[in-house]
């Protein structure tokens, strides 16, 4: 599976978007993005994948640039709930036991009134 | 459907005491994983289990064992704790040959002294 570069941390007010990037360079065509957020030590938590298509579910936003060799996921009003460390991965979905999931450090968001 | 459960939620061992992790799933799975991760770093995997019957060692699996005791549980074994194994350990299932996310758990925070 392809590997990530995700800044380490970012900063976001209340109530703005949180536009968070993700560099995927060496993503191969049958591999999906995928994020997750870990709210403090918590299990991670899925939000949201796509392949090559901008996405968006009731958490946020994925826009998937036209060379798929970056992403951004975009929280649209974010809230204090929404400090977390949030984790991109690539992976090729539907190749059964083969797919090893592996994390990187994520980019740890703080929200702040 | 409770999704995936972890038990104990905390433990702390002396060096060299042995326990074992266990970990349930009631989503029907095929894949099951166990992460162990350190303050501030990311998930590391420890072990992994394609599907019911095999298991493969993961990034750092050195001191622990697993058993795939059926499709639904997966446990991790420490035979003899060291204080390096002090860590929140996660475990996690995924539904191979699909689309569909990863689950995690709620976590074991566990400390040898």
């Amino acid at each position: 599976d392809a590997k990530t570069t995700q800044p380490t941390s970012m900063d976001c007010a209340e109530g703005r978007a949180a536009n968070l990037p993700c560099n995927h360079s060496t993503i191969s065509g049958n591999e999906y993005v995928y994020w997750y957020r870990q709210i403090h030590s918590q299990g991670p938590q899925y939000i949201i994948h796509g392949l090559k298509n901008n996405e968006t579910n009731e958490m946020a936003s994925l826009i998937i640039t036209e060379d798929r060799k970056s992403s951004t996921l975009i929280l649209p009003h974010a809230t204090l709930r929404d400090t977390a460390v949030y984790y991109c991965i690539v992976r090729v979905a539907g190749t059964g036991g083969s797919y090893i999931p592996t994390f990187g450090r994520g980019t740890s968001l703080i929200v702040h009134p | 459907n409770a999704g995936v459960t972890q038990t104990p939620k905390f433990q702390v061992l002396k060096t060299g005491q042995s326990m074992t992790l266990q970990c349930a799933q009631d989503m029907n799975h095929n894949s099951m994983y166990w992460y162990r991760q350190d303050p501030g770093m990311g998930l590391r995997l420890i072990y992994y289990s394609a599907s019911e019957g095999t298991t493969d060692k993961g990034e750092v699996p050195n001191g622990y064992n697993v058993s795939r005791l059926n499709k639904r549980e997966f446990s991790l074994r420490l035979e003899s704790a060291a204080p390096s194994q002090t860590s929140v350990y996660f475990c996690a299932s995924l539904q191979a040959l699909s689309y569909n996310e990863q689950f995690f758990g709620p976590g074991t925070r566990l400390t040898v002294l």
